[in-house]
């Protein structure tokens, strides 16, 4: 099986700009999460997909956004670029929610490097 | 607000010392517990999780995490470390909305 593919790898912005970042999951995942890695902070929760509703969110402000289509893709878009915004993106896939008790691996993508000038 | 703590942002071990690192996390609820990995140029991975019963849990390449819950806390062990184990190693938390919380990782230096 193919794992999580992300796309671009690299991408250099300008401030003020925005960006689409792209995820494709494991064939028959149909939950993909997003978060922004960055040096000593870790990974950040931004937003998960299932069946292309957002079933959650962390604290992230307006300017992020998503959506995911019908064969589970997902595409992450940030408005206005800040110098903040430089980070890598990490999408990771699962083949379902499930209960507390169960849990689906999350299976992750290389990221997407933003770097915004 | 939740939050995970990584006390060791950076850990330098000679091959075949025993290893600890430290997460506690703050929520009062429910929760599963994680612990992930990432080797020099690889995808983040799943090394181990707990999520009920036997509170020593096992993973893969010999690692173990013990919860103990009056301390909030999952530390990560291995007895004897070796080369191959360099990496950052991740501890994260699964809340009661599904939600993951992650620590700000431990970048883990072995010496050969």
């Amino acid at each position: 099986k193919a794992g999580v593919t992300q796309t671009p790898r690299y991408l250099i912005k300008t401030r003020g700009q925005q960006v689409t970042l792209s995820c494709s999951p494991i064939s028959g995942h149909r939950s993909v999460s997003w978060y922004q890695q960055t040096p000593g902070q870790g990974l950040q929760f931004l937003f998960e997909y299932f069946s292309e509703t957002q079933r959650n969110k962390g604290n992230f402000p307006g300017r992020f956004s998503g959506r995911q289509f019908s064969n589970s893709r997902s595409e992450m878009n940030v408005s206005t670029l800040e110098l903040g915004d430089s980070a890598l993106y990490l999408c990771a896939s699962s083949a379902r929610t499930g209960g507390l008790n169960s849990y689906n691996e999350q299976f992750f993508g290389p990221g997407t490097r933003l770097t915004v000038l | 607000a939740q939050s995970v703590s990584q006390h060791n942002h950076h850990v330098i071990l000679s091959e075949a010392a025993s290893l600890e690192l430290g997460c506690n996390y703050s929520y009062g609820g429910t929760v599963n517990l994680f612990w992930y990995v990432q080797y020099p140029g690889q995808h983040l991975q799943l090394l181990l999780k707990y999520f009920s019963g036997d509170p020593l849990v096992k993973g893969i390449k010999g690692f173990e995490a013990e919860f103990i819950k009056s301390k909030f806390s999952f530390n990560l062990r291995k007895p004897s470390v070796q080369w191959s184990d360099t990496a950052e190693y991740f501890c994260a938390v699964r809340l009661s909305n599904y939600q993951l919380i992650w620590g700000a990782g431990t970048k883990l230096i072995i010496k050969p």
